[in-house]
C-alpha cells in the first residue's frame, strides 16, 4: 500500500507570497492533519480535517489554511509569506480519527 | 494542558548495545494514547510504536519496546541491540481522546550509535 504522499517536496518563495502544498493520504484513511516543523519551536499542529470538515485547529494565524477534497486528498495554504514561516510541513493520515498517525515525507519550504 | 517532555537532548549509544530514551508527559484525561516516532535526516516522521493508557502490557515492535510506567507517567522508548542506521531524532507524541484527538510532540532526542 502507498504511504502518504506530499508534493512538493521542496519549494523557495519570497516574502509576501503565497503557498500551496498537497497531501495524498494512505488509500482508505480519512483524515488528514498537517504539522510545522521549525528548529526553535519543534513540531507543531496546524490542523486536522475528516470528511471535508476541519475537526480541530492549532495555534496559527489566519493566514494558514487548508481544505480536504471528497478523496481525503488535502491541500494547505499559506497567504503572504513570512521569513517565520520557513518550516518543514508535515502531513499525516489515519483510517479514522484518534488512529497511529502515518507521516509524509514533508515539504520543505523556504521563505526568502 | 498536554505535555511531553524529553529531557535528552542528544545520547550517544554503541552499536549493539541496548539505549533507553526518556519521556514524561502530563494528562487529566483517563483515555490517551502514547507514540513514538523516529526522524532521521531525510525528515520523514516514521511510527515506531503504540502504547495506550489502558494497555498493561508493555508494547514491543521487534527491537523496539516502550517502558510504560502509568503512575509514572513515563513512557520510555528502549532500542535494543543499536544499529548504525538507528541514529535520528527521536519523538515521544501523546494524544488525548478529548480535545479533539490532537497529537502532542516533545521537543525529541537525538540519538548518536557509534560503530
Amino acid at each position: 500500500k502507498a504511504g502518504v504522499t506530499q508534493t512538493p517536496r521542496y519549494l523557495i518563495k519570497t516574502r509576501g507570497q503565497q503557498v500551496t502544498l498537497s497531501c495524498s493520504p494512505i488509500s482508505g484513511h480519512r483524515s488528514v492533519s498537517w504539522y510545522q516543523q521549525t528548529p526553535g519551536q519543534g513540531l507543531q499542529f496546524l490542523f486536522e480535517y475528516f470528511s471535508e470538515t476541519q475537526r480541530n485547529k492549532g495555534n496559527f494565524p489566519g493566514r494558514f489554511s487548508g481544505r480536504q477534497f471528497s478523496n481525503s486528498r488535502s491541500e494547505m495554504n499559506v497567504s503572504t509569506l513570512e521569513l517565520g514561516d520557513s518550516a518543514l510541513y508535515l502531513c499525516a493520515s489515519t483510517r479514522e480519527r484518534g488512529e497511529t498517525q502515518y507521516f509524509g515525507p514533508g515539504t520543505r519550504l523556504l521563505v526568502l | 494542558a498536554q505535555k511531553i517532555t524529553q529531557t535528552q537532548p542528544g545520547m550517544f549509544v554503541q552499536e549493539k548495545e541496548a539505549v533507553t530514551l526518556d519521556c514524561t508527559y502530563d494528562t487529566s484525561d483517563q483515555s490517551y494514547g502514547l507514540f513514538w516516532y523516529k526522524q532521521p535526516s531525510s525528515g520523514e516522521m516514521i511510527f515506531l510504536i503504540y502504547q495506550g493508557s489502558y494497555d498493561e502490557q508493555n508494547a514491543t515492535e521487534g527491537r523496539y519496546s516502550l517502558n510504560f510506567q502509568k503512575a509514572r507517567k513515563s513512557a520510555n522508548l528502549v532500542i535494543s541491540a543499536s544499529q548504525l542506521g538507528d541514529s535520528a531524532m527521536y519523538f515521544c507524541a501523546m494524544r488525548e481522546r478529548t480535545g479533539g484527538f490532537k497529537t502532542i510532540f516533545g521537543a525529541g532526542t537525538r540519538l548518536f550509535v557509534k560503530a
